[in-house]
């Protein structure tokens, strides 16, 4: 099993629905976990952080933690099309170190 | 955030030579990393530039293939050696600033190996 995995996807949604996009993780993440966003021939932009159970917003953002479950996710309301990127879920180990998943492309058709 | 700088943005290098990448950083922070991002792939941390003593290295990432160098806090350097076409990538360092472990990222830089 990955440390840290999400579906490549690509998952594909209209504009101005709501994104979904999962992770799960092994044992040794279990510190902290966040979520960034990378346009094609960028660096990768950290959008959410989360730390503890339960739903953490920040404007359109929604993250989620279910330690019992060992499962995050991001939610996206009212998508849009510069939503579209490559949104990669991270997991913090006991030294901070982060361990990245493969990422899932997001496409918002207009 | 900090502001992360790196130099050079890209660069084509021929077998065999080595390239070094500098990482900027324009406030003091506790901890430099540095990673790979292979084409089409996530990204895979090759060590923690620890300032004033040798970088820590991850599984698979040795010294004499890339080393390290943080002589302060607000700075760090990678260097590829001996490079070969699966030397391409994209290398991106990244700085930890507080305690929350949150981490940002360099611009990266573009590295080609013909």
């Amino acid at each position: 099993q990955k440390e840290v995995e999400q579906n490549s996807g690509p998952l594909s949604v209209p504009e101005g629905a709501i994104a979904s996009l999962n992770c799960t993780y092994s044992d040794r993440v279990s510190q902290s976990f966040f979520w960034y966003r990378q346009y094609s021939g960028k660096s990768p932009e950290l959008i959410m952080s989360i730390y503890s159970n339960g739903d953490k917003e920040d404007g359109r953002f929604t993250a989620q933690l279910n330690k019992a479950s060992q499962y995050v996710s991001l939610l996206i309301r009212d998508s849009q099309p510069s939503d579209s990127a490559t949104y990669l879920c991270a997991g913090g180990d006991s030294s901070y170190k982060l361990i990245f998943g493969s990422g899932t492309r997001l496409l918002v058709r207009p | 955030s900090a502001v992360i700088s790196q130099k050079p943005s890209r660069d084509i290098c021929q077998r065999g030579t080595s390239l070094t990448i500098q990482c900027q950083v324009d406030s003091q922070v506790t901890m430099m990393f540095w990673y790979r991002q292979q084409p089409g792939q996530s990204l895979t941390l090759i060590a923690t530039a620890n300032q004033g003593s040798e970088a820590t290295y991850e599984s698979g990432f040795v010294i004499d293939k890339f080393p390290i160098s943080r002589p302060n806090l607000t700075f760090s350097t990678l260097t590829v050696s001996n490079m070969s076409p699966e030397d391409s990538s994209i290398y991106l360092c990244s700085v930890r600033t507080g305690t929350t472990g949150e981490q940002f990222f360099g611009p990266g830089t573009r590295l080609t190996v013909l």
